[in-house]
């Protein structure tokens, strides 16, 4: 298996634009996590999914911010519009219930807002 | 809000030397992960320890869980530059799969 695939691997976008981010987890996970990361706040679990439902966005800071699952393997993460406080390694992971817990992080997203 | 609160925030050593690294948690848990994240790559699974395991060794990696104290220790013993990354404990919080990450610990393996 090629593990959580994420893309862009980096985007660079002006303040206001629409930011898309793509996440394809491992075959057969169930579970889909969005996190971001940043030196100040450091890892932030912004939602997950279970089998493509949302379960829990508490995390994700304003409504500027959408998660989309619409299969099992395909899943998005919009910012609209962004802002240069946004700019943020974001990562998408990926679990199977069985496997205890243990999460398949992809590669990230390094976003930066100008 | 971090669960779990790493400690040294920064450790360099030299190869060959063990390095340990430490994570106190807040609330009850039924198991404790830790995680390796090398520069501008995503987090990997390095160990998993349950509520009722003391200890749990995996290569040269030894973790422990005093859950009376809330905390866990990750043990590389004889370390190599390739170890130097940064670290995390993760500890489930709300229900379900749902892990929270600690500030982490930054490991510099010197030749």
């Amino acid at each position: 298996d090629a593990g959580v695939i994420q893309s862009p691997r980096h985007e660079v976008t002006e303040m206001g634009q629409e930011v898309t981010l793509r996440c394809k987890p491992i075959s057969g996970h169930d579970y889909l996590f969005w996190y971001r990361q940043t030196m100040m706040r450091g890892l932030e679990l912004l939602i997950y999914f279970n089998n493509n439902v949302p379960i829990d966005d508490s995390g994700m800071p304003e409504d500027r911010f959408s998660a989309k699952m619409p299969n099992a393997s395909f899943s998005t993460l919009k910012i609209q519009p962004s802002e240069p406080r946004d700019s943020a390694v974001y990562f998408c992971a990926s679990s199977f219930v069985s496997s205890g817990e243990k999460l398949f992080f992809g590669s990230g997203t390094q976003l930066s807002v100008l | 809000s971090q669960q779990g609160e790493e400690d040294p925030q920064a450790l360099s050593i030299q190869e060959g030397e063990n390095a340990t690294m430490n994570c106190s948690y807040k609330t009850s848990i039924n198991n404790l992960q830790w995680y390796r994240q090398n520069s501008g790559r995503g987090l990997v699974h390095l160990i998993l320890i349950r509520s009722n395991e003391r200890e749990k060794h995996s290569g040269r990696l030894r973790v422990t869980l005093d859950t009376s104290k809330k905390s866990s220790s990750l043990l590389i013993t004889a370390s190599r530059a390739a170890d130097t990354a940064s670290y995390f404990c993760a500890t489930p919080g709300g229900g379900g799969n749902k892990l929270t990450f600690g500030t982490g610990t930054q490991l510099k393996v010197e030749l």
